[in-house]
């Protein structure tokens, strides 16, 4: 159980193109979503927190315009990148966390990353 | 903003020897929750340890916590070729937020 997938896998794209990453919790319903991004050999860094029907906290630094996260339901969360541009390519990584245990601590489970490659 | 120091940044030692890593922090936690990562994947999820733990076990993995000196340490007993990753602490301050260290990338010689 608590399976995070994330759509596409890969995507290349050119510069000054939208590019969609879907997040979706796949046995469980997520009241939380995570986006990071990391870097080659680098750390995970927190874009945004994300929670089902409301907006985006976005972390210090992180251009909203230019990250665009939608929370639609419990169990999907998309990241948009907007006018994407070479400096925007990175593995991005989404994380959603659910509310199996009222009160106590609900861990994050993990989709498998998303490489994006601007050209 | 990241808190979490990891060292060493590399390792690399020969099958079926123990590996050490450690992390330290800087802020005050809730727990502290140890990721593997290998190349171009997601993370899994190795082990918790709450603040108020001073070690915790798990198959070969053994984490301590010493929160006076704001640091934990992960141990794989007895390596394995497919133990070979990146591993990276995080730690949960209590506002949902997880903050990752820089990460150790450790490498597994058969």
């Amino acid at each position: 159980g608590a399976v995070v997938s994330q759509h596409p896998s890969r995507v290349i794209c050119k510069s000054g193109t939208s590019v969609k990453i879907e997040c979706r919790s796949l046995d469980f319903q997520a009241t939380t979503m995570f986006w990071y991004r990391q870097f080659p050999k680098k750390s995970l860094m927190l874009m945004a927190t994300s929670n089902e029907g409301s907006k985006a906290t976005y972390e210090q630094g992180v251009e909203k315009d230019k990250f665009l996260i939608n929370h639609a339901s419990l169990t999907l969360s998309t990241l948009t990148v907007t006018s994407a541009h070479p400096e925007d390519s990175s593995f991005y990584i989404c994380s959603a966390r659910g509310a199996f245990l009222a009160g106590g601590y609900n861990e994050q489970f993990f989709g498998p990353g998303t490489r994006l490659t601007v050209l | 903003s990241q808190q979490g120091e990891e060292d060493p940044q590399a390792l690399s030692i020969q099958e079926g020897e123990n590996a050490t890593m450690n992390c330290s922090y800087k802020t005050s936690i809730n727990n502290l929750q140890w990721y593997r990562q290998n190349s171009g994947r997601g993370l899994v999820h190795l082990i918790l340890i709450r603040s108020n733990e001073r070690e915790k076990h798990s198959g070969r993995l053994r984490v301590t916590l010493d929160t006076s000196k704001k640091s934990s340490s992960l141990l794989i007993t007895a390596s394995r070729a497919a133990d070979t990753a990146s591993y990276f602490c995080a730690t949960d301050g209590g506002a949902q937020k997880l903050v990752f260290g820089q990460g150790t990338r450790l490498t597994i010689n058969p």
